[in-house]
């Protein structure tokens, strides 16, 4: 595709329950990077892939979150038990490699805990 | 801990005004420093910039970078309500792999 696209891009779920966002970088870019953002926040990074591994799981808030990249290609975001303080828009983006000028971002996902 | 810092947090301005956004850095390993506009949801890129003293010129928007007194300035002239926006500065760690954002600056230009 022309860019980078997330799925869903609004997800409403109750407490306690999982959620998977999926993000499709651009056709290439072999470096992936998941993001969060609160209201009125900067980004807050949570993971990046090069390839398919992740050397930088640090900013993983808790062992609720996970995220694997298959082929190179999709990543998914999966949050076990979401808990309210869960709700962010998720953002993701990909470059050409790591540190290679700009981040192309995705359009995001809106999570909502009820 | 990287760490970046904007401001101000948010500025009002009308059409025509110049504006200068701040953004303070502390990092470890520094390798570049990013500036985006976030207008709705995904941010876009504006400028990086690697060495102190060369600015970044794209239109009526222009970057510079001072690597001794770890901070950039992103100038805005002759705004217009297109540019109200966020503004985020970031800085890319050369080991980590990973860019620290700062919570953004708030521009609104009025009419």
């Amino acid at each position: 595709g022309a860019g980078v696209s997330q799925s869903p891009s609004n997800k409403v779920t109750e407490k306690g329950k999982d959620v998977e966002l999926r993000c499709d970088p651009i056709s290439g870019h072999t470096a992936l990077y998941w993001y969060r953002q609160s209201l009125g926040q900067g980004l807050e990074f949570l993971i990046y892939f090069q390839g398919n591994s992740a050397p930088d799981k640090s900013g993983l808030p808790s062992d609720r979150f996970s995220a694997e990249r298959t082929g190179g290609s999709v990543s998914t975001l999966t949050i076990q038990r979401t808990q309210q303080e869960d709700s962010a828009v998720y953002l993701c983006a990909s470059s050409l490699r790591r540190g290679y000028r700009e981040q192309y971002f995705g359009p995001g996902t809106r999570l909502t805990v009820t | 801990e990287d760490k970046v810092v904007q401001s101000p947090l948010s500025l009002v301005v009308h059409e025509g005004d110049t504006v200068t956004l701040n953004c303070s850095y502390e990092v470890t390993n520094f390798r570049s420093l990013l500036w985006y506009k976030q207008e709705k949801k995904a941010p876009t890129f504006l400028f990086m910039l690697t060495s102190s003293g060369i600015e970044k010129k794209s239109g009526r928007l222009s970057s510079i970078l001072d690597k001794k007194e770890l901070f950039s300035i992103l100038n805005i002239t002759a705004t217009q309500t297109g540019d109200s926006a966020v503004y985020l500065c970031a800085v890319d760690d050369t080991n980590a792999g990973k860019s620290t954002f700062g919570d953004g600056t708030t521009l609104t230009v009025k009419p």
